[in-house]
């Protein structure tokens, strides 16, 4: 149990395009969501906390107007790169937890952004 | 700051020896500590984890030790096989499942 999907694994896209990436968790309910984005040969880096229902709290440093989060329903949260930059490529990573008392994250497979 | 770091970034072992990955972090506070592996290309994947109020956690060829004394975490992999290699970083929790990584260990496994 407690697996966790994202699609697209690979996107190219060119720059000023928007992108929209998706986590769902296939068997069980996830109150929350959370969004990691990993440069090479670096450690994961969390974006912003998306709780279902409400609005997602960003990290410091993390531009809410850029990474758009819509966590709509307790296995759906999406992360929308708008206006995609160079800079922006990143392997992104979701993860859910199961419950508010649990602390387990399970981990999306990641999906690996590549803007022109 | 608060931070979680690995003392090692690379680990060569070979086939079949044990392998410890340490891991220190600063925040006294944290009551909550997992280790991942993650493969090239591939999301973290959970492999055990340890609450605050235990020192040691067993799981399948593998232990989690917890000294909060010196904030050090290690992961003991028994018989390590190829298979294990991978990047394993060790992450606190801290308040509401949420959690800082550490840098990451590169776990080489020579047949």
């Amino acid at each position: 149990g407690a697996v966790v999907s994202q699609h697209p694994s690979r996107v190219i896209c060119k720059s000023g395009t928007s992108v929209k990436i998706e986590c769902r968790s296939l068997d069980f309910q996830a109150t929350t969501m959370f969004w990691y984005r990993q440069f090479p040969k670096q450690s994961l880096m969390l974006m912003a906390t998306s709780n279902e229902g409400s609005k997602a709290t960003y990290e410091q440093g993390v531009e809410k107007d850029k990474f758009l989060i819509n966590h709509a329903s307790l296995t759906l949260s999406t992360l929308t790169v708008t206006s995609a930059h160079p800079e922006d490529s990143s392997f992104y990573i979701c993860s859910a937890g199961r419950d508010r008392t649990g602390d387990t994250q399970y981990f999306g497979p990641g999906t690996r952004l590549t803007v022109l | 700051g608060e931070s979680v770091g690995l003392h090692l970034p690379t680990l060569s072992v070979q086939e079949g020896d044990n392998s410890i990955i340490n891991c220190a972090y600063s925040n006294s506070a944290s009551d909550y500590f997992i280790w991942y592996k993650q493969e090239s290309g591939k999301g973290p994947q959970f492999i055990i984890d340890i609450r605050s109020n235990m020192d040691k956690r067993q799981g399948q060829r593998v232990t989690v030790l917890l000294n909060k004394t010196v904030k050090h975490l290690s992961l003991q992999i028994a018989a390590t096989q190829p298979g294990d290699s991978a990047v394993y970083f060790c992450a606190e929790g801290r308040g509401f499942q949420k959690l800082v990584f550490g840098t990451g260990t590169r776990l080489l496994v020579s047949p």
